[in-house]
């Protein structure tokens, strides 16, 4: 069983602030680990993932997030953001199965002030 | 770009109603799942389904719910007999059978159950 842990429900920043919101994991198998987004009333979209490999993973609009097994944990990071990455944020694990479930997080909402 | 759909995008119930949730996954895809989301909490999973038969289901997947692939496109999630605590946002995904093992969500159906 795989359980996901994001300690800030909230996180208010600035604009073309840097910002990190933090994941930890707990698994006894190998994982696969994503990030998800959702925008208010809007459904779930991929941001990024990691399989397998470079441990560092980016998206194509400037968040990344790297995979640091010894401290299970995913953070995302993004250098800079701006008003329209206002959103939820969920981290989530699945087992290196494939086909197994997703475990999410409880989420975070990134509140980007103008 | 292909894309999971859902239908209706929102249903409102009297409770003690059958419901039937509908979803198209993407054509070549081989894993379905539903998860929810009730209000301001996290996303559960619900059940995968793969060969016309279930694979997983959670704690919360009990005999009021049921899925099923009726004509090789659609797959549905009915609950029988809906309760007040059945509302919440629906989401379907899919996966394919192959190394990517992304799963991609739909946009979902918000149930309320009055």
């Amino acid at each position: 069983a795989q359980s996901v842990t994001q300690l800030d429900s909230q996180v208010p920043v600035f604009e073309e602030a840097p910002v990190e919101l933090r994941c930890n994991y707990s698994s006894s198998v190998s994982v696969y680990l994503f990030w998800y987004v959702q925008y208010p009333n809007q459904g779930l979209q991929l941001l990024l993932k990691y399989l397998s490999g470079s441990t560092l993973v980016e998206s194509i609009n400037g968040f990344e997030a790297e995979f640091n097994k010894s401290q299970t944990s995913f953070h995302l990071r993004k250098p800079s953001v701006h008003i329209s990455d206002t959103a939820e944020y969920f981290c989530a694990v699945s087992g290196a199965r494939g086909y197994q479930k997703v475990t999410f997080g409880t989420g975070t909402k990134l509140q980007v002030i103008p | 770009e292909p894309e999971v759909t859902q239908t209706p995008s929102h249903q409102v119930t009297q409770m003690g109603q059958e419901v039937i949730l509908r979803c198209v996954p993407i054509s070549n895809h081989l894993y379905f799942y539903w998860y929810r989301q009730i209000l301001g909490q996290k996303v559960e999973f619900l059940v995968s389904f793969y060969n016309n038969e279930i694979s997983e289901k959670s704690e919360i997947f009990d005999d009021q719910f049921s899925v099923e692939r009726p004509d090789g496109s659609n797959f549905t999630l009915k609950i029988r007999s809906t309760k007040l605590e059945d509302s919440a946002m629906y989401f379907c995904a899919s996966s394919e059978w192959t190394g990517s093992y992304e799963q991609y969500f739909g946009p979902g159906t918000r149930l309320t159950v009055t």
